[in-house]
């Protein structure tokens, strides 16, 4: 069935360090794959998103590309800021599955001044 | 207007109470959704309502009781409820039923069960 696996947390950064934030999937299709970020005490919010193989979704300086030969779509942020602090979690949706997501198991992530 | 508007943010409740949570879009979103989140862990899906009707059950208890009174609203009623069921409870909505949508989640309501 389908998945998302991602890297185990927590990650700790200094402010302006590199983020990378690994993930990977297994699907029967060809899925959306998405970015959530969750800060403390809310809800989810979309961070970005890509539709189809090579297309790279970006937003508020993260960057993720869907990699079909990989089967990646890893975050990456060039200058992390404190206020990235959060819980990322990548995820997949596919017309098989209807109306499902799959999330990963969350990284959370401090970024410290 | 693009948000996803749950109440209430915090409910505690004995395991004999009776308790609904609401949830709220004026997206014209027609799919709507329950999730459970427990701390440090990812949203797991609990109910699905596309167009109104009840399309996902992921064999949730039938202490929880979901209800879509129109497009724009989805219940979650509460019901006998146990301690392991304190948990971070998020609507979420999407424009229709099918793969290409995101989901558009609200803040969630902090459910503890004493």
């Amino acid at each position: 069935g389908d998945s998302v696996t991602q890297m185990e947390g927590p990650v700790t950064l200094s402010e302006e360090a590199f983020l990378t934030i690994n993930c990977t999937y297994t699907a029967t299709g060809y899925p959306s794959l998405f970015w959530y970020v969750q800060y403390p005490g809310e809800g989810l919010q979309l961070l970005l998103k890509a539709t189809k193989a090579d297309d790279k979704g970006s937003n508020k300086g993260f960057e993720a590309t869907y990699r079909k030969e990989t089967t990646s779509f890893h975050l990456e942020k060039g200058s992390v800021q404190v206020s990235d602090s959060a819980v990322y979690f990548c995820a997949l949706s596919e017309s098989n599955t209807g109306n499902q997501f799959y999330f990963g198991t969350g990284t959370s992530l401090t970024v410290i001044p | 207007d693009t948000e996803v508007t749950q109440t209430p943010k915090h409910l505690v409740m004995g395991m004999t109470n009776k308790k609904s949570l609401k949830c709220e879009q004026h997206m014209g979103h027609r799919a709507m959704y329950w999730y459970k989140q427990k701390a440090k862990k990812p949203p797991e899906l609990m109910f699905v309502y596309s167009y109104e009707k009840l399309s996902i059950n992921e064999s949730v208890p039938s202490r929880f009781s979901p209800e879509c009174p129109n497009s724009s609203l989805l219940n979650l009623h509460l019901h006998a409820l146990q301690p392991e069921d304190s948990a971070l409870y998020l609507c979420a909505s999407s424009q229709a039923s099918g793969s290409w949508e995101k989901l558009f989640f609200g803040s969630g309501t902090q459910l503890s069960v004493l």
